[in-house]
């Protein structure tokens, strides 16, 4: 099994453009989830999915878009980037969604936004 | 809301070295509590839990025992290596697998 997977692991953006982070898991996990981790915040939940075709909100969501067609998959798209959105992004799985699964991170994704 | 609040690093040792990560939390009910470890460039990793009050939870020479009435989950552990060296988050959940992440410690230790 490979995990979490996550690409790109770097990604320079000029404001105002728009990309797509990918997430993919193969270990049939339902829930998926999306942090951005800042100096000295730890990590901020930015978007959830507790299924295929469920999305919900998290602490931080303003800016991302995300989408759950597949079971494995789950995107975050920035549509128009700022220089707030530089971070480290990390994508996270559980098994069911349960508040004591253990979750699976992903080895993130550092973007910088000019 | 649910928070958590762990010490200030940077924490800089000796390898055998004892080391204590603090952590306090603040819930208004029964959360869940764990450590996760971040070693350079890679995700988080989770490192141990514990989920009612009293449990203690432990891995690879970590502990860390839920303490209810000091709302406290204190990460140890008895004699650390170079490997060690990593960042280390406390965090909780409650009734929802959403996680709420300290601000994160990094540990450092010299051989």
């Amino acid at each position: 099994n490979a995990g979490v997977t996550q690409t790109p692991k770097f990604q320079v953006l000029k404001t105002g453009q728009s990309m797509t982070l990918q997430c993919a898991q193969d270990m049939n996990h339902e829930y998926m989830s999306w942090y951005r981790q800042d100096p000295g915040m730890g990590l901020r939940l930015i978007h959830y999915s507790v299924g295929a075709g469920i999305t919900d909100q998290g602490e931080v969501p303003n800016g991302y878009n995300v989408s759950r067609s597949t079971t494995e998959d789950f995107p975050l798209r920035l549509l128009s980037a700022a220089p707030s959105q530089t971070s480290v992004y990390f994508c996270a799985s559980s098994y069911s969604g349960g508040e004591f699964d253990e979750q699976f991170f992903g080895p993130g994704t550092r973007l910088t936004v000019l | 809301g649910d928070s958590v609040t762990q010490m200030e690093g940077p924490v800089t040792l000796s390898e055998e070295a004892f080391l204590t990560i603090n952590c306090t939390y603040t819930a208004t009910g029964y959360p869940s509590l764990f450590w996760y470890v971040q070693y350079p460039g890679e995700g988080l990793q989770l490192l141990l839990k514990a989920t009612k009050a009293d449990d203690k939870g432990s891995n690879k020479g970590f502990e860390a025992t839920y303490r209810k009435e000091t709302t406290s989950f204190h990460l140890e552990k008895g004699s650390v290596q170079v490997s060690d060296s990593a960042v280390y988050f406390c965090a909780l959940t409650q009734g929802s697998p959403q996680l709420s992440f300290g601000a994160g410690t990094t540990v450092t230790v010299r051989a």
